[in-house]
């Protein structure tokens, strides 16, 4: 149950577009389609924005999207705006209903 | 409006015992698995445990196996999660959390501090 590697911290100006990495191994990230994403706000709980790899929850815009290649699931946010500015961490599930964090990207809008 | 409210934590010696409560509202409780999810300070997400509808399954990861024990009270639409032999690294802000189809934690409470420390 180790953690999955994410980038401390990523950086973009408004109205461009950032993409998070989340490297996991065989065991999580590369064996399921259930790959999650939370944007968190200091202080506040996590807000899912993304779920089964790629699908949005009602009310996330379609600026958040996500994908999987292998071990690695992706986050990318397009027309960054200055809200977007938090915490984001991928989750994933690995075997025995168990579920592992990745250990949390800080995006800062330039 | 679905709310999940946190509530019980607090101070506890190392060695102690707390039991944290999450009371679940605008929505079919005991439709819906359950998970909590645990921050330390300044720290990433922990999944801590699952319980499944009814709960007759439960999962828990590697560092709290023995120790804590999640439950349900779907009368009262509530979960529950006593924590035992409490260590300092225990201490964290502990979320409730609605496990969808998909394995993603869905909803989350405002989330409860447990501190353990002498």
């Amino acid at each position: 149950q180790s953690a999955l590697t994410q980038p401390r911290s990523v950086s973009g100006s408004p109205g461009q577009s950032v993409t998070i990495s989340c490297t996991g191994t065989g065991s999580d990230v590369g064996a399921y389609t259930y790959v999650s994403w939370y944007q968190q706000y200091p202080g506040k709980a996590p807000k899912l924005i993304i779920y089964s790899v790629n699908k949005w929850p009602s009310g996330v815009p379609a600026r958040f999207s996500g994908s999987k290649s292998g071990n690695t699931a992706s986050l990318t946010i397009s027309g960054l705006q200055a809200e977007d500015e938090a915490d984001y961490y991928c989750c994933s599930y690995a075997g025995a209903y168990s579920l592992v964090f990745g250990g949390g990207t800080k995006l800062t809008v330039l | 409006e679905l709310q999940l409210v946190e509530s019980g934590g607090g101070l506890v010696q190392p060695g102690g015992s707390l039991r944290l409560s999450c009371a679940a509202s605008g929505f079919t409780f005991s439709s819906s698995w359950m998970s909590w999810v645990r921050q330390a300070p300044g720290k990433g997400l922990e999944w801590v445990a699952n319980i499944k509808q009814g709960g007759s399954e439960t999962y828990y990861v590697d560092s709290v196996k023995g120790r804590f024990t999640i439950s349900r009270d779907d009368a009262k639409n509530s979960v529950f999660l006593q924590m035992n032999s409490l260590r300092a690294e225990d201490t964290a802000v502990y979320y409730c959390a609605t496990l969808g189809y998909g394995l993603d934690f869905g909803r989350w409470g405002q989330g409860i501090l447990v501190t353990v420390s002498s």
